[in-house]
C-alpha cells in the first residue's frame, strides 16, 4: 500500500459545481497535513493546511478524518481557474520527518 | 523576499554524463527537500536535510544519486552516469522547519533530459 493515496482523477465538473477529493494516508502517527495546488508545469504551491478540527479558506474546506486516516479537500462554486492538479502531503510521523506527496488528482473545469 | 531557487532550469545531456543540480533555499529555512517528477507523474521523495541532522536518503533511487548540503543551506544533487530514466523535473522545496507548520516552498524545478 502507497504511503499517501489519491485518485488520480481526472474529475471533469461544470463552472459552479462543488467537487470533493479524499486523500487516504497509512501511517497512524501522521501529524502534519497539507493540500498542494499544482498548475501544468510549475512547482506546487501550498492551498491550505488541514487542521484537527477542519478548516475554511474561502471557497475551500479541509478536514481530516483520523480513525480512517484520510484528508479531504471540497471546493465549492467551482471556478475555471480551480482546474489543476491537487497534491495532498503527509508528514511521516515525528514531528521533524519528511513530507510525502500523493501522486495528485486532476481536476478539469468546464464553461 | 527571494524564493527557492534552482538552476539550472533545464539541462539537456547524454546518457552516461554527470550532472550536477543545484538549490538555493529560502534563507534561514532549516529543512530541504528534493523530489522528482516524471510527466504526468506525482512527486517522488529522493532526500531530505534537516538541520545538522543525517540527511534521510531513503528515496534515493540507486548509488548513482547523491546530494549533499553545505553549510545548511544551498545542495547540490548529483547524478553520475545518467540513464534516460533520469529524465524528470527535479523539484528542491525548502521550509523553516518541520512540525507542525511545515509548509514547503518549492523551487521552480531543474527539467533534466538525458539523450
Amino acid at each position: 500500500r502507497k504511503e499517501v493515496e489519491q485518485d488520480p482523477g481526472p474529475f471533469n465538473v461544470p463552472e459552479g459545481a462543488t467537487v470533493a477529493f479524499n486523500c487516504t494516508y497509512s501511517n497512524s502517527a501522521s501529524q502534519s497535513f497539507f493540500w498542494y495546488r499544482q498548475d501544468c508545469r510549475k512547482e506546487p504551491k501550498l492551498l491550505m493546511s488541514v487542521y484537527s478540527s477542519g478548516n475554511e479558506d474561502g471557497r475551500f474546506t479541509a478536514q481530516l478524518n483520523r480513525a480512517s486516516q484520510y484528508i479531504s479537500l471540497l471546493i465549492r462554486d467551482s471556478k475555471l481557474s480551480d482546474s489543476a492538479t491537487y497534491l495532498c502531503a503527509v508528514n511521516k510521523g515525528s514531528s521533524a520527518s519528511k513530507i510525502i506527496f500523493g501522486s495528485g488528482t486532476r481536476l478539469s473545469i468546464r464553461p | 523576499g527571494a524564493g527557492v531557487s534552482q538552476s539550472p532550469s533545464n539541462k539537456v545531456t547524454e546518457k552516461g554524463k554527470d550532472v550536477e543540480l543545484r538549490c538555493d533555499p529560502i534563507s534561514g529555512h532549516t529543512a530541504l527537500y528534493w523530489y522528482r517528477q516524471s510527466l504526468g507523474q506525482g512527486l517522488e521523495f529522493l532526500i531530505y536535510f534537516q538541520g545538522n541532522s543525517a540527511p534521510d536518503k531513503s528515496g534515493l533511487p540507486s548509488d548513482r544519486f547523491s546530494a549533499e548540503r553545505t553549510g545548511g543551506s544551498v545542495s547540490t544533487l548529483t547524478i553520475q552516469r545518467t540513464q534516460q530514466e533520469d529524465s524528470a523535473v527535479y523539484l528542491c522545496a525548502s521550509s523553516l522547519r518541520p512540525g507542525q507548520e511545515d509548509e514547503q516552498y518549492f523551487g521552480p524545478g531543474t527539467r533534466l533530459t538525458v539523450t
